[in-house]
């Protein structure tokens, strides 16, 4: 089977632009969450959907949003972004709504320049 | 609110030399506990994890933890590393639902 996929793999945006990240979740899982890895730093809990419903966020600007869709894919979606965006941005997904069973992706890597 | 603290934000060792990587957390609730390792450039990878029962857990390429609640630590050991092993390892943990908090990671440098 298939991990947790995610695209672009890398890409470079300019400030204020807007971006999209996706992530296909591994089949079956119907929770995926959504992490900002700055380097140097640990991954910071950003959003949780599960059956297609925001079930948690963290602490980012309304900037960020997200959401999944009918086949669990998710869209991390970034408007106005900043250099501090710079980030690896990592999905996981997992069979239930707890955050014990995550699978995570080898992550988005996005250079705001 | 919980927190993890990784001690030692690099740790450097010799190839064949035992290694253990320091992770204290605070909670107020129970918790489940995590071990994560991130090699260059990529995603990460479950090492361990603790949800209930045995304190010590253990993963398929030896590396060990013992959840400690007194200490309320969770420190990850292995008895003798390889090269491989090098990477970033990640404390984390999580109260039950949505959200891991992660440790800001420790490098593990092996060298032969």
């Amino acid at each position: 089977d298939a991990g947790v996929t995610q695209s672009p793999t890398h890409l470079i945006k300019t400030r204020g632009q807007h971006v999209t990240l996706r992530c296909s979740p591994i089949s079956g899982h119907k929770s995926v969450s959504w992490y900002q890895q700055v380097l140097g730093q640990g991954p910071q809990f950003i959003f949780q959907y599960y059956e297609k419903e925001e079930r948690g966020r963290g602490n980012f600007p309304d900037r960020f949003s997200a959401r999944q869709f009918p086949n669990y894919s998710s869209e991390l979606n970034v408007n106005a972004l900043l250099l501090g965006d710079s980030a690896l941005y990592l999905c996981a997904s997992s069979t239930e709504q707890g955050a014990w069973g995550y699978t995570f992706g080898s992550g988005t890597r996005l250079t705001v320049v | 609110a919980q927190s993890v603290t990784q001690l030692d934000s690099q740790v450097p060792v010799f190839e064949e030399a035992p290694v253990e990587l320091r992770c204290n957390y605070s909670s107020s609730v129970s918790v489940y506990l995590f071990w994560y390792v991130q090699y260059p450039n990529q995603g990460l990878q479950l090492l361990l994890k603790y949800l209930s029962g045995s304190t010590l857990v253990e993963s398929i390429n030896g590396f060990e933890a013992e959840f400690n609640k007194s200490q309320t630590s969770f420190h990850l050991r292995k008895p003798s590393v390889h090269i491989s092993d090098t990477a970033e390892y990640f404390c984390a943990v999580n109260t039950g639902f949505q959200k891991l908090v992660f440790g800001t990671g420790t490098r593990l440098l092996v060298s032969p």
